[in-house]
């Protein structure tokens, strides 16, 4: 799935950078979602958005900062990296549709190691 | 909030055999219950989902179950074969409300040997 797209797909960042995650969807989906994957874990929801500038916090948002001034780029900050923010960070984008598909798509992943 | 367990950690079967994960959740709000199967390095995939005004859905091989009363549901793979190995997580949400906000289980991983 092309309309998705998260970029880099591998970063190694020292503990106290700052480092952006990015997340574009050529669907104009209105819904798009920030996950991190850990082992044990599955998927957490760390941030939402509805739509262009509205955000909202998920299950674990500690220590990370979203916008979406743009419909289709949601990118996600970690403002001062630690070593439990080594993960794989997941970007979804959906469309809340009438019963039936759903176009909930995931994008293909960023593995973030912080040393 | 909702919280979801799924059982078990890991599956090993026989190919040709059948599999059987079962998830639990806590939120009796809770209507919309997905699937998804990831590969190894892959992105997860949505393989079926279920709304709770329906018992069963049937897709091929892969059906899935739901039991509002007990809040369970449970994925059920048949004729298993080795493209069938992966990570399989359940999920749930209630939407419209909190529409794609889906609560995870921890995840399945199914190994079909030949």
């Amino acid at each position: 799935d092309a309309g998705i797209t998260q970029s880099p797909r591998y970063k190694i960042t020292e503990t106290g950078r700052q480092v952006t995650l990015m997340c574009h969807q050529t669907w104009s989906h209105s819904y798009m979602f920030w996950y991190r994957q850990d082992l044990g874990h599955g998927l957490r929801l760390i941030y939402y958005s509805a739509a262009a500038d509205i955000t909202d916090k998920g299950e674990v948002p500690d220590g990370y900062v979203v916008s979406r001034s743009k419909t289709e780029n949601f990118p996600l900050t970690l403002e001062s990296a630690t070593r439990s923010q080594t993960s794989v960070y997941f970007c979804a984008s959906s469309e809340l549709e009438r019963q039936g598909t759903y176009g909930y798509t995931f994008g293909s992943g960023t593995r973030l190691t912080v040393v | 909030g909702e919280n979801v367990e799924q059982h078990p950690s890991t599956l090993s079967v026989q190919e040709g055999d059948s599999a059987v994960i079962k998830c639990t959740y806590s939120d009796s709000a809770s209507n919309y219950f997905p699937w998804y199967k990831q590969e190894l390095g892959k992105r997860p995939q949505l393989i079926i989902d279920i709304r709770s005004n329906v018992g069963e859905k049937k897709d091929q091989r892969i059906a899935v179950t739901l039991n509002k009363t007990a809040k369970h549901f449970s994925l059920h793979i048949t004729e298993t074969q080795p493209e069938d190995s992966a990570v399989y997580f359940c999920a749930a949400s209630i939407e419209p409300d909190s529409w794609g906000k889906f609560q995870f289980g921890a995840g399945t991983q199914v190994v079909v040997t030949p």
